[in-house]
């Protein structure tokens, strides 16, 4: 079945330090692989996602890359803030009309200024 | 903007009682999603549905039924409260063309006890 790997519970950071969320993901159909950001006290939000077609997904200085090959979806910034502190989680959509999302078990960004 | 809200925000229960969560959404959205949030597991769907009338079981949705009586109001209700259901519950909402972009509400703590 579909499923989505984030090994990392928790990453602590210096501001201006590179960011880099690991995820993997397995299923059998064509996937749209997101991400989700949840700041503290709120509920999660879309931050971006990727589909085959484009195989990059770009937004607020973030980016993630959709590589078959190694069903990877890797979450990356190059320059963090204190403000982006939050719990980052990975996402499968599974291509059903409801759309019915299959979520990682998040990764929670510590930016220290 | 889209417009998600829950009550309560905070509840303490019984084990053994009743508890309904309550979400209304203001995006004339068609589809909704009712989630819990654990730590180490992510978000975990329970219920759903696409239109008024409708419910369909997600991935975990012992212990809990679901009620859409209007496009705007879905409703998780706990029959028989257990420990094992305290939790975050969060609640969302989609159209039904963008299915990965789903929009959350601030979430229910709820504690069983």
């Amino acid at each position: 079945g579909d499923s989505v790997t984030q090994k990392q519970g928790q990453v602590t950071l210096s501001e201006d330090d590179f960011l880099f969320i690991n995820c993997t993901y397995s299923t059998t159909t064509y996937p749209t692989l997101l991400w989700y950001v949840q700041y503290l006290g709120q509920g999660p939000q879309l931050l971006l996602k990727v589909t085959t077609a484009n195989n990059k997904g770009i937004s607020r200085g973030f980016e993630a890359t959709y590589d078959k090959g190694t069903t990877s979806f890797h979450l990356q910034k190059a320059s963090v803030q204190e403000s982006d502190s939050a719990v980052y989680f990975c996402a499968l959509e599974r291509g059903s009309a409801l759309g019915r999302l299959h979520f990682g078990a998040g990764t929670q960004l510590i930016v220290i200024p | 903007e889209a417009a998600v809200t829950q009550s309560p925000r905070n509840k303490v229960a019984v084990t053994g009682g009743k508890v309904t969560l309550s979400c209304n959404q203001t995006n004339n959205h068609n589809n909704m999603y009712w989630y819990r949030q654990d730590t180490g597991h992510g978000l975990r769907l329970i219920h759903y549905s696409y239109g008024a009338g409708s419910t369909e079981k997600g991935d975990i949705p012992d212990g809990y039924k679901a009620s859409r009586p209007s496009q705007e109001n879905f409703s998780l209700i706990l029959e028989l409260a257990t420990p094992s259901q305290t939790s975050v519950y969060f609640c969302a909402s989609g159209e039904q063309g963008a299915r990965d972009t789903q929009y959350f509400g601030p979430g229910t703590r709820l504690l069983v006890l």
